[in-house]
């Protein structure tokens, strides 16, 4: 079975705290994702990476930052954690090509900031 | 740039009726329409998709329709169970561009 691996399910971090977000997928996906899911406001992008280092800036970038240094991993990074980034966050990923928008998403890694 | 509204925010339905979820989308070059479904616990799961060139889509008790001249597309669930309960997204893109626009989210209970 195919899979988007979260390496934590759930965070709890202190403001200020630089906080590591892990992904990994299995299935030699060329694309993975960084959303955010808060209530009422669905699934927004934040980071985008279409291969081994090279990235792009989703809709919600503020504040973090990302890293793709093998095509299987993608971590999100919070340099200063802040309240207002307590979220969910779900990892994804894509073929390349036609199949960029068919998502495969990981269960997802809930972060409280106190 | 391209926005998707969805609704209702919730919908309660007894098992064995059917559930219809909608979504409006504002940019007209967009051309494929997922939902995915999220259960408790778990990440989102595409449940089915369409793109421009058809006007419904069924697979088995569920369906989706697109009218892209209203610029909406629905998604349709028949003689609805239990394990039918769950937060579904519906979104929007252009092509095979990466870039997915998600709707707000419609959480779906089932009642026994």
């Amino acid at each position: 079975d195919v899979k988007v691996t979260q390496s934590s399910r759930y965070l709890v971090k202190r403001t200020g705290e630089k906080v590591f977000l892990e992904c990994v997928q299995d299935m030699d996906h060329e694309n993975m994702f960084w959303y955010r899911q808060d209530p009422g406001l669905g699934l927004r992008l934040i980071y985008f990476s279409y291969d081994v280092k090279m990235k792009e800036k989703g809709d919600i970038p503020e504040g973090y930052s990302v890293s793709r240094e093998k095509k299987e991993r993608f971590s999100l990074i919070l340099e200063s954690a802040s309240t207002n980034q307590t979220s969910m966050y779900l990892c994804a990923s894509s073929f390349g090509g036609t199949g960029a928008n068919v998502l495969t998403f990981g269960a997802g890694s809930r972060l409280t900031v106190l | 740039g391209e926005n998707v509204e969805q609704h209702p925010s919730t919908l309660s339905v007894q098992e064995g009726d059917s559930a219809v979820i909608k979504c409006t989308y504002s940019d007209s070059a967009s051309n494929y329409f997922p939902w995915y479904k999220q259960e408790l616990g778990k990440g989102p799961q595409l449940i089915i998709d369409i793109r421009s060139n058809v006007g419904e889509k069924k697979d088995q008790r569920i369906a989706v329709t697109l009218n892209k001249t209203a610029k909406h597309f629905s998604l349709h669930i028949t003689e609805t169970q239990p394990e039918d309960s769950a937060v579904y997204f519906c979104a929007a893109s252009l092509g095979s561009s990466y870039k997915l626009i998600f709707g707000s989210g419609t959480r779906l209970l089932v009642r026994p």
